[in-house]
């Protein structure tokens, strides 16, 4: 089914540890974001990209880095993780600025705690 | 800095009754406006949207209002059912260079529909 896919759903690191989360779309939109949602909290935007070799930071972009080598696919890279890192990680898609008539789309988010 | 602001957390309906969830916003540069609906374990889901140059969008059940000389929205749903029961957040992005392809979110409210 064509949308959002992150991989992967569940992951637990120890403090200091590195990993690769992983986004890819398939409905050839330039727009791509990550968003990172705390408990009882909105989503707060950690990195954007408007298209393929374009990135820029959000709202909480420390501790994070982005790249943007394909159309489809956007990683979110976590260096040394902290326990203020633990969170659920969110990827969306947009063909435009606006969303137009279908919005953005999310994928299903990716739950990562560190301990 | 929050630029888009929920301001209430929780809100709870009857079934049939009309639900009105609202949002403020600071930046006058946002120019469209977007809601969505988030269950839990899932990504947030579009519902509706409404640009800048409209005072009312409307699709099925749902309407959203724009005030903005007031910089607030609203989400009308009627009339609300339990499946209605989820996070509401609203989003809105804006043209200028300083925001150009960020899409800011709310801190999101649970709407609560009773049987």
């Amino acid at each position: 089914n064509a949308g959002v896919t992150q991989t992967p759903k569940f992951r637990i690191l120890k403090i200091g540890q590195s990993m690769t989360l992983q986004c890819a779309q398939d409905m050839n939109h330039n727009y791509m974001y990550w968003y990172r949602q705390d408990p009882g909290m909105g989503l707060k935007l950690i990195y954007y990209s408007v298209g393929a070799g374009i990135t820029d930071k959000g709202e909480v972009p420390n501790g994070y880095n982005v790249s943007r080598s394909t159309t489809e696919d956007f990683p979110l890279r976590l260096e040394l993780a902290a326990p203020s890192q633990t969170s659920v990680y969110f990827c969306a898609s947009s063909y435009t600025r606006t969303g137009g008539s279908y919005g953005y789309t999310f994928g299903s988010g990716t739950r990562l705690t560190v301990v | 800095d929050q630029q888009v602001k929920q301001n209430s957390p929780s809100l709870s309906v009857q079934e049939g009754r009309i639900s009105i969830l609202n949002c403020d916003y600071t930046n006058s540069m946002f120019d469209y406006f977007l809601w969505y609906k988030k269950y839990p374990a899932e990504g947030p889901t579009f519902l509706i949207s409404i640009s800048s140059i409209k005072d009312k969008n409307e699709d099925g059940r749902f309407t959203v209002f724009l005030n903005k000389s007031a910089k607030h929205l609203s989400l009308h749903i009627v009339p609300s059912q339990p499946g209605d029961s989820a996070v509401y957040f609203c989003a809105a992005t804006g043209g200028g260079s300083s925001n150009t392809g960020k899409l800011i979110f709310g801190q999101g409210t649970t709407l609560q529909v009773k049987p």
